[in-house]
């Protein structure tokens, strides 16, 4: 079966410090993959959907990054760190080439930055 | 990409049946209806999809009536477990209309 694997479930960071948040999949191969925000007590905001190996596409402009090194690893970067940078990260992944696309998420990883 | 809207918030107690609706005016001939369920510092779940009509499954009912402009979502005999927020997505992923827009969602508090 399938699992995606995010990490770490919690990180504080200092303003202006860098961040690297990894999403891993197993048990399928060139599957989409996608990273979300949400703010507290707010819905999930895109931020960034891979449909392929160096294959990026942002939804919103912002302080970050991401990338695709291999076909099932999703990284989520910045240089420096912003204040309104916290909150709840998730990764998700969806099969490729399904009409009825489903999302599958990962556990999350609260960022607090101060 | 179909926009949707739900209630904000629903209140019930344990046992009753819910039923959450979307409204989904502008849904494509090729768009799927899908929902998910959050927990409060976990990403949302799958709990079901559906196309039109009934599709059932352990967990939950969706019904969709022959117009496809809304959808119900019914939950039966809840619990306190099912206190959740609930999303409806619509959208086809082969036609370019991706159902990866979340919205407010449905917060759902069961009461003892």
């Amino acid at each position: 079966s399938q699992t995606i694997h995010q990490w770490p479930a919690t990180l504080v960071q200092p303003v202006g410090s860098p961040l690297s948040l990894e999403c891993t999949v197993e048990g399928t191969s060139n599957p989409n993959l996608y990273w979300y925000r949400q703010a507290a007590g707010r819905g999930l905001q895109l931020l960034f959907y891979s449909v392929g190996i160096g294959q990026i596409s942002s939804e919103v402009p912002q302080n970050l990054s991401a990338s695709r090194p291999q076909d099932r690893q999703f990284i989520l970067s910045s240089k420096k760190l912003l204040l309104s940078d916290s909150g709840f990260y998730l990764c998700a992944w969806s099969d490729q080439g399904q009409g009825n696309e489903k999302l599958f998420f990962g556990s999350g990883t609260q960022l607090s930055v101060l | 990409l179909a926009k949707t809207t739900q209630p904000v918030s629903m209140d019930s107690y344990e046992g009753q049946e819910v039923n959450i609706t979307c409204s989904h005016n502008n849904i494509a001939t090729n768009d799927y209806i899908t929902w998910y369920q959050q927990f409060p510092s976990q990403g949302p779940r799958f709990i079901i999809q559906g196309y039109k009509t009934k599709v059932t499954n352990e967990v939950a009912s969706l019904f969709i009536p022959a117009d496809r402009k809304s959808s119900t979502l019914s939950l039966p005999r809840v619990s306190l477990s099912d206190t959740a927020v609930y999303y409806c997505l619509v959208g086809a992923s082969n036609t370019g209309r991706r159902a990866l827009t979340f919205g407010s969602g449905t917060r759902l508090q069961v009461q003892p």
